[in-house]
């Protein structure tokens, strides 16, 4: 099962917005409002951004937002900062019960 | 608080097999699905499965069916994964991660630190 269409990197200015896309299926990202994002440091274990498509994990910045129309999913970061510089996957429940993730986006803070 | 503390760095040759530990502390072990993700040096994350701490049943990613497994010991409140038959290609960070709630099982939410497996010969 190969992973879920991600770009492999997004870039932008500090104070920039910027928008992630996660491409799947009907029986995934489009069956399914279980889309999660993670973000991850180099030499670091991930960490949950955003689950259920959009909603964020106490602690994180209302910076992060998540959407989904039909088989596509977007995660969106508003008012870049240095520290936003990271990796990013998204992930989707499947309906084989698995769950899929995205090739993963580097994204650059200019 | 949550911890899930992984077993440490393994080296391994090829046909060899390697079981790796996640200790859980700072919740009820039992209330939580248990993933384990891996991740190949400089690629992405990968799904390998997950098992309910509770009863011990386990769903695997097909392409990991017949070499991965998945059991835990809930006097030690412990998840172990095992994999067998080990080409160059596992080499990777072997993460464990607990589920975002007792309600859900498609959302890895408290991450280990990762276990470093290498296959070398």
């Amino acid at each position: 099962q190969s992973a879920l269409t991600q770009p492999a990197s997004v870039s932008g200015s500090p104070g920039q917005s910027i928008t992630i896309s996660c491409t799947g299926t009907s029986s995934d990202v489009g069956g399914y409002n279980y889309v999660s994002w993670y973000q991850q440091h180099p030499g670091k274990a991930p960490k949950l951004m955003i689950y259920d498509v959009s909603n964020r994990p106490s602690g994180v910045s209302n910076r992060f937002s998540g959407s989904k129309s039909g088989n596509t999913a977007s995660l969106t970061i508003s008012g870049l900062q240095a520290e936003d510089e990271a990796d990013y996957y998204c992930s989707s429940y499947t309906s084989s019960s698995t769950l899929r993730f995205g090739g993963g986006t580097k994204l650059t803070v200019l | 608080q949550v911890q899930l503390v992984q077993s440490g760095a393994e080296v391994k040759k090829p046909g060899a097999s390697v079981k790796v530990s996640c200790k859980a502390s700072g919740y009820t072990f039992t209330s939580y699905y248990m993933h384990w993700v891996r991740q190949a040096p400089g690629q992405g994350l990968e799904w390998m499965g997950i098992i309910n701490p509770s009863g011990g049943s386990t769903s695997y990613a097909q392409k990991f069916q017949g070499r991965v497994t998945m059991t835990r010991d809930t006097s030690t409140s412990t998840v172990y994964m095992e994999l067998s038959s080990l080409r160059s290609e596992d080499t990777a960070v072997y993460y464990c991660a607990r589920d975002r709630s007792p309600d859900s099982s498609g959302c890895p939410y408290v991450w280990g630190k990762g276990t470093t497996v290498t296959v070398s010969s």
